[in-house]
């Protein structure tokens, strides 16, 4: 069964530091995300990209956040500066169409400390 | 604002119950899903819904649109079906891709 590929599985960085989450999506899905999920809370939604651009973001996608998609397979978050409440578990998820269900890489801890 | 709320938080059954996970959820949405989160933190999709009823395997999830309520089903529970199952809607609104997650509901199966 085809899966989506998260690297690092653990990273741990100081604070202010650059981080590079990766995510290796499915090769024919068009849709591809990052959640997170800070320990003991709800999984939030963090951006959504298609078409070579995102086409949603959250609240806390700020300024520090990016995304990019280099070279058609992977799919790459950037935090700039990490602060000590990015740590959580960050997931990538991606889809073939919007009525199609998710598949989760399964995520790459983050701890800045 | 979009809330999803799932009853019970805590669940612990034995071996061979039938389980039922409630989620509501607060606004017109074009789709739900049910997944399942292990221990280890990696989630898999279980089910997508629109309308009706889908099985698969001992997994049974039924939504009412109009109630804006789902619930997820489990017949001959296994030590194995031990996970947080987590429900989470997409808005109706056009143009809306994200999904909001339910608090999920930690499910755990006696031998």
């Amino acid at each position: 069964e085809p899966e989506v590929t998260q690297t690092p599985s653990h990273q741990v960085t100081q604070m202010g530091q650059e981080v590079i989450l990766r995510c290796v999506p499915i090769s024919n899905h068009l849709y591809f995300y990052w959640y997170r999920q800070i320990l003991g809370q709800k999984v939030e939604f963090l951006v959504s990209f298609y078409n070579n651009e995102i086409s949603e973001k959250s609240e806390i996608f700020d300024d520090q956040f990016s995304v990019e998609r280099p070279d058609g397979s992977n799919f790459t978050l950037k935090i700039r500066s990490t602060k000590l409440e990015d740590s959580a578990m960050y997931f990538c998820a991606s889809r073939q169409g919007l009525n199609y269900g998710y598949t989760f890489g399964s995520g790459t801890r983050l701890t800045v400390v | 604002k979009n809330e999803v709320e799932q009853s019970p938080q805590n669940l612990t059954a034995q071996e061979g119950e039938f389980i039922t996970i409630n989620c509501s959820y607060s606004v017109g949405i074009s789709a739900l899903h049910w997944l399942q989160q292990h221990p280890g933190g990696g989630i898999v999709s279980l089910f997508m819904l629109s309308s009706g009823k889908k099985k698969h395997g001992r997994l049974i999830a039924t939504i009412n649109i109009q109630e804006k309520h789902s619930s997820l089903h489990i017949t001959a529970s296994h030590p194995r079906d031990s996970a947080v199952y987590i429900c989470a809607v997409r808005s109706a609104i056009q143009g809306a891709q994200k999904l909001v997650f339910g608090q999920g509901t930690r499910l755990t199966i006696n031998p």
